[in-house]
């Protein structure tokens, strides 16, 4: 089974603040996708990484694949109210097409 | 966006009556998933089908059952409902290729009382 710890599991923090959120497994995965969850709806994909090393970036949003391919990050920078919400991470690993989700990152900005 | 959707939204069941919720695609992908999400928990996934009539287990399946008989149908089914199920309920479904993206219907929410 392969498992995806995300962390932190919670984060606060004031508008126009950086932070960084990361996700992490023993498994490696061909491709990882970071999803963003607002209240009473479903996970909406943000990004996908399918390269070890590659970054991404998305506006204030940075994405980074490790170069191992067991790891990923989420950095966002001056961080603002639109932000909040629970961000989920999800790789695929080789020869398997099933999808395995992380635990979450429950964001809230601050205004 | 994806053509995705679940029934009913939303739920009130009594403890030990069968509930089914029906999620139905309109993009003929392969895979079809459904996950439970629980304040704290992520999501957690249920049972996932990659083709018709082909459904596999997920981390917490105990007390659910799926059915899949077309393409754009999966059903999941609790056989008795019980307290600990009251939830919310996502259907995702995926396609073949490298990059498995998931889409999400918008959820159900089932309290069972």
């Amino acid at each position: 089974t392969q498992l995806l710890e995300q962390s932190p599991q919670f984060l606060s923090i004031q508008e126009g603040e950086n932070l960084t959120v990361y996700c992490n497994s023993s498994s490696v995965f061909s491709s990882l996708q970071w999803y963003r969850q607002e209240p009473g709806e479903g996970p909406v994909l943000l990004v996908t990484v399918v390269t070890g090393g590659e970054v991404k970036k998305l506006k204030r949003l940075t994405f980074q694949f490790g170069d191992a391919r067991k790891d990923s990050s989420l950095h966002i920078t001056a961080a603002q109210p639109g932000d909040t919400g629970l961000y989920l991470c999800a790789g695929a690993a080789f020869g398997n097409e099933k999808l395995t989700f992380g635990t979450g990152t429950r964001l809230t900005i601050i205004p | 966006d994806a053509g995705i959707t679940q029934s009913p939204r939303h739920k009130v069941t009594e403890t030990g009556t069968p509930v089914t919720l029906r999620c139905h695609q309109t993009e003929n992908h392969r895979y079809m998933y459904w996950y439970r999400q629980d304040p704290g928990h992520g999501l957690r996934l249920i049972h996932y089908s990659y083709g018709v009539k082909d459904t596999d287990k997920g981390e917490v399946s105990d007390g659910y059952s799926v059915s899949r008989s077309k393409t754009e149908d999966f059903l999941l089914t609790l056989e008795s409902a019980t307290s600990s199920q009251t939830s919310v309920y996502f259907c995702a479904i995926s396609g073949t290729g490298a990059y498995t993206e998931a889409f999400f219907g918008q959820g159900t929410r089932l309290t069972v009382v």
